[in-house]
């Protein structure tokens, strides 16, 4: 079982909007800014897409956008393209030097 | 450009110890302000972080593997390792290899490195 709660599945049409939200608790998530997302395409290492919440890596497209509101955290992926068909996993840090990850979000381009 | 590369055995029998460096090409693991981490994942399931380390030595190890995890540096080869005791069926997992951008998020990957544990 992983600490953070993601839904298994999302999905959404080219050029929508979609969001999968990363549940955590007031130890992980709803006190420490330090959330991260990752995508990961099959067979392939995962991808930094957002980190400390809100903040893009050089490189990311500016269509995913990372929030945070009390113990939950989402991404935001605007204007679906085909590409971004991938698994998303979030992770935070948990205090005491500790660091979990979600089970993943299986997001689906229509 | 920055590159990680797992190697090791990818089969190792159960009890025994799992074994893995991470070479490190285009940068220096004696880099500041950056760790170095593992990460692994079993086959169709998600993500799990196994532990930090820095370039002084300093470790961070997950509390569900801090007994059986040792993470260490070797500065003049470039390279850090995993030491992973006493395995299971259950450590059987894709093991990857990264720098983090600050002790909280991976930056960088290597391309992950398949360890099965069967006798």
């Amino acid at each position: 079982q992983s600490a953070l709660t993601q839904p298994p599945s999302a999905s959404g049409s080219p050029g929508q909007s979609v969001t999968i939200s990363c549940i955590g608790t007031s130890s992980d998530v709803g006190v420490y800014n330090y959330v991260s997302w990752y995508q990961q395409h099959p067979g392939k290492a995962p991808k930094l897409m957002i980190y400390e919440v809100t903040k893009r890596p050089s490189g990311v497209p500016d269509r995913f956008s990372g929030s945070k509101s009390g113990n939950t955290a989402s991404l935001t992926v605007s204007g679906l393209q085909a590409e971004d068909e991938a698994d998303y996993y979030c992770s935070s840090y948990a205090g005491n030097n500790n660091l979990v990850f979600g089970g993943g979000t299986k997001l689906t381009v229509l | 450009q920055l590159q990680l590369q797992e190697s090791g055995p990818g089969l190792v029998k159960p009890s025994e110890t799992l074994s893995l460096t991470c070479s490190v090409s285009g940068g220096s693991v004696r880099s500041d302000n950056h760790y170095w981490g593992w990460i692994r994942q079993p086959p169709g399931m998600g993500l799990e972080w196994i532990g930090n380390m820095y370039y002084s030595g300093n470790t961070y190890y997950s509390p569900s593997l801090k007994s059986r995890v040792t993470i260490s540096v070797d500065t003049s080869k470039n390279q850090f390792s995993l030491k992973l005791s006493s395995v299971t069926a259950a450590d059987t997992a894709v093991y990857y290899c990264a720098r983090t951008l600050s002790w909280y998020h991976f930056e960088y990957w290597g391309q992950g490195t398949l360890v099965t544990v069967s006798s």
